[in-house]
């Protein structure tokens, strides 16, 4: 099975700065592949998929890119609003539907 | 407007079993890629069980033979029947579905917790 290895598992940042979050594939997936915001006691919510497309209705200052086996989350101008956990996920029509670690953006 | 709610969890011993439901409006499950996916207390999110609008159902090793996926089409309903619980089952399960299939999960419920515990 493909895993999918997140880092860092945690970062503090200052609003305004400009965050990075990466995710390795251990085999190449393409472009199978999205980002996950989770807020504190609220479901998950998908930001991000086919590794650079941003869903509907999600801020522009969140950006992907990648492909193959490595990946990358950018907030360019973090915000209060932004604190949650990011999840990157591997994604296509073969299970299992592997999920990253996460990654805990705090404000500092 | 596409709302996912699920329901049914709760305290359970060891060895037993319970039934979570997931009531759709605004979209039909059968005609979609449909899933749970848990997640345990302080940790991340772990892929259960996934249903293809053909009717092909999979799941994590760590629940096969255990937990089943099913929908109710009139209901509009997802299911996951667990059966022999552990401990290690505990978690809020979401109900998940992936309008444009393949396991992309664009709507997510609420979550339920079930807790595994004499």
């Amino acid at each position: 099975d493909i895993q999918m290895t997140q880092s860092p598992s945690s970062l503090s940042a200052s609003v305004g700065d400009r965050v990075t979050i990466t995710c390795r594939a251990s085999q190449g997936i393409s472009n199978y592949f999205a980002w996950y915001q989770q807020k504190p006691g609220k479901a998950p919510k998908l930001l991000i998929y086919a590794a650079s497309t941003l869903q509907s209705g999600v801020p522009s200052r969140f950006s992907g890119s990648g492909s193959g086996t490595d990946f990358t989350l950018t907030i360019s101008s973090l915000q209060p609003e932004d604190v949650a956990t990011y999840y990157c996920q591997k994604y296509n029509s073969a299970p299992p539907l592997t999920f990253g670690g996460g990654t805990k953006v705090e404000i500092k | 407007e596409v709302q996912l709610v699920e329901s049914g969890g709760g305290l359970v011993q060891p060895g037993g079993s319970l039934r979570l439901s997931c009531a759709a409006s605004g979209f039909t499950v059968s005609n979609n890629y449909m899933g749970w996916v848990r997640q345990a207390p302080g940790k991340g999110l772990e892929w259960v069980s996934v249903i293809y609008s053909g009717g092909n159902t999979y799941y994590a090793d760590s629940v096969k033979g255990r937990f089943t996926i099913s929908r109710h089409n009139s209901k509009n309903t997802l299911y996951l029947q667990m059966n022999s619980l552990r401990a290690e089952d505990t978690a809020v399960y979401y109900c998940a579905a992936a309008s444009g299939g393949g396991g992309l999960f664009d709507y997510w419920g609420q979550g339920t917790l079930v807790t595994v515990s004499s």
